[in-house]
């Protein structure tokens, strides 16, 4: 079992809709959850930063954390065409990044 | 948010040639940095990490004498592919992490290596 679990996709909307993105983790010692968004060919770019459980909002961006579960959940707003990417989960304890696998995002026009 | 640089952003070469890619930290000095490999349609990941003035710990599986790390200062390190070969192709991303439990890790722009 990975210690960090993600569909790989694709998900497919339409423009506007509300994306959810989900994963689920094993390791209970993981405090810091972040959500990073990469363009093809390109670096990842961080999204948003949570530490330990509860939601946080950035613009058009939720993270919610719920550590009891062992569940974080990105939700995308008014989704548009320039969210196409993969998006990435990653999360630690002390030390190193443990990534998702990625999902792939297709917001259509 | 934090930017970190790489350079270069892609390189060609000959099979048994080496490469050094360098990864910066412009805006904050990052006591640590890591070394990531992606390879198409898959996840980072982890080649090693490099604190500031001390040998690279590298993960399971990669050949340290290989991918050669530097860290010499809070701003810069660098990655040296020697001998490269065809199987070397890939896309190598570094990230920087300021100091304290709590700081994120911010990533290059990626350098794309690909060797004939």
């Amino acid at each position: 079992q990975k210690e960090v679990e993600q569909d790989p996709g694709p998900l497919s909307v339409p423009e506007g809709a509300i994306v959810s993105l989900n994963c689920t983790y094993s390791n209970s010692a993981f405090q810091y959850f972040m959500w990073y968004r990469q363009y093809s060919r390109k670096g990842p770019e961080l999204l948003m930063y949570t530490y330990s459980s509860g939601n946080k909002e950035d613009g058009r961006f939720t993270a919610q954390v719920d550590k009891s579960s062992k569940y974080i959940s990105l939700f995308i707003r008014d989704s548009q065409p320039s969210d196409s990417a993969t998006y990435l989960c990653a999360m630690r304890g002390s030390y190193k990044l443990i990534f998702g696998s990625g999902t792939r995002l297709l917001v259509r026009p | 948010g934090a930017v970190v640089s790489q350079h270069p952003s892609w390189v060609i070469c000959k099979s048994g040639t080496s490469v050094k890619i360098e990864c910066r930290s412009l805006d904050f000095q990052a006591t640590t940095m890591f070394w990531y490999r992606q390879f198409p349609k898959q996840s980072l990941m982890l080649m090693a990490t490099s604190n500031e003035g001390s040998k690279a710990t590298y993960e399971q599986g990669v050949e340290k004498d290989k991918f050669l790390i530097n860290h010499a200062s809070l701003t810069l390190s660098t990655l040296t592919v020697t001998s490269a070969h065809p199987e070397d192709s890939s896309f190598y991303i570094c990230s920087a992490r300021a100091s304290g439990p709590q700081e994120t890790q911010y990533f290059g722009p990626g350098t794309r290596l690909l060797v004939l």
